[in-house]
């Protein structure tokens, strides 16, 4: 069956680094995306990586190994409003979309 | 704002109700999507639409059915739901006719709770 993995929940403190883990097993892999949902709001876009390797965008950088069907997501300079679920989501070789449970963040101060 | 609203934002019905979701989008795109978001578990997708014809059908309920009268509007159609179909409802859409490599822009969804 296809699987997406990733910890239910972390907690990190307001200035440090915080890295959020996605393993995948699926049949087949056109793209993993990362996204953020603020509870009780819509799940938004941040990032998305089809080849290996680390793509940065401000404080948050995403990284992609195919072979060892992992991705993570790098929070830095972390901040009160970063407190949210990320959800990772891998599309398969029938372009299926398939979404992980998502990984609550706490941020403390 | 993501450019894609849904209404109402809470529902609360009973099983013998019929009720609808609504969702439009207000950016061009021609793909649209139903999702229903339960605690703690991935994102399950419903339906999508493409150029207003449906190509997925999860294997959804026949209670649920949805209706995409044009590229901007997707309705969820419910009737004689049950309690473990209380859950949140997401409405996403997209460019490239539902492409898989594009975002999706999703809406806020309305929280379901049947009784």
């Amino acid at each position: 069956g296809q699987n997406i993995d990733q910890p239910t929940e972390m907690t990190a403190t307001e200035g440090a680094i915080v890295q959020i883990n996605c393993t995948y097993q699926t049949s087949g892999f056109n793209g993993l995306f990362w996204y953020q949902q603020h509870a009780g709001e819509a799940p938004t876009f941040l990032s998305y990586n089809v080849l290996d390797g680390l793509e940065e965008k401000g404080r948050f950088s995403s990284f992609l190994s195919r072979s060892k069907g992992y991705s993570y997501l790098l929070l830095k300079e972390l901040q009160m409003k970063d407190s949210a679920s990320y959800l990772c989501a891998v599309t398969d070789s029938n372009y299926q979309l398939i979404w992980g449970a998502g990984t609550k963040l706490i941020i403390k101060p | 704002e993501t450019g894609v609203t849904q209404t109402p934002r809470h529902l609360v019905m009973g099983m013998t109700n019929k009720k609808s979701l609504k969702c439009e989008q207000h950016l061009g795109h021609n793909a649209m999507y139903w999702y229903k978001q339960s605690a703690k578990k991935p994102l399950e997708l419903m339906f999508v639409y493409s150029l207003e014809e449906r190509v997925e059908n999860n294997s959804v309920p026949s209670r649920f059915s949805p209706e995409c009268p044009n590229s901007s509007h997707l309705f969820l159609h419910l009737h004689t739901l049950q309690p473990e179909d209380s859950a949140l409802y997401l409405c996403a859409s997209s460019q490239g006719g539902g492409d898989p490599w594009n975002e999706q822009f999703f809406g806020p969804g309305t929280r379901l709770t049947v009784l």
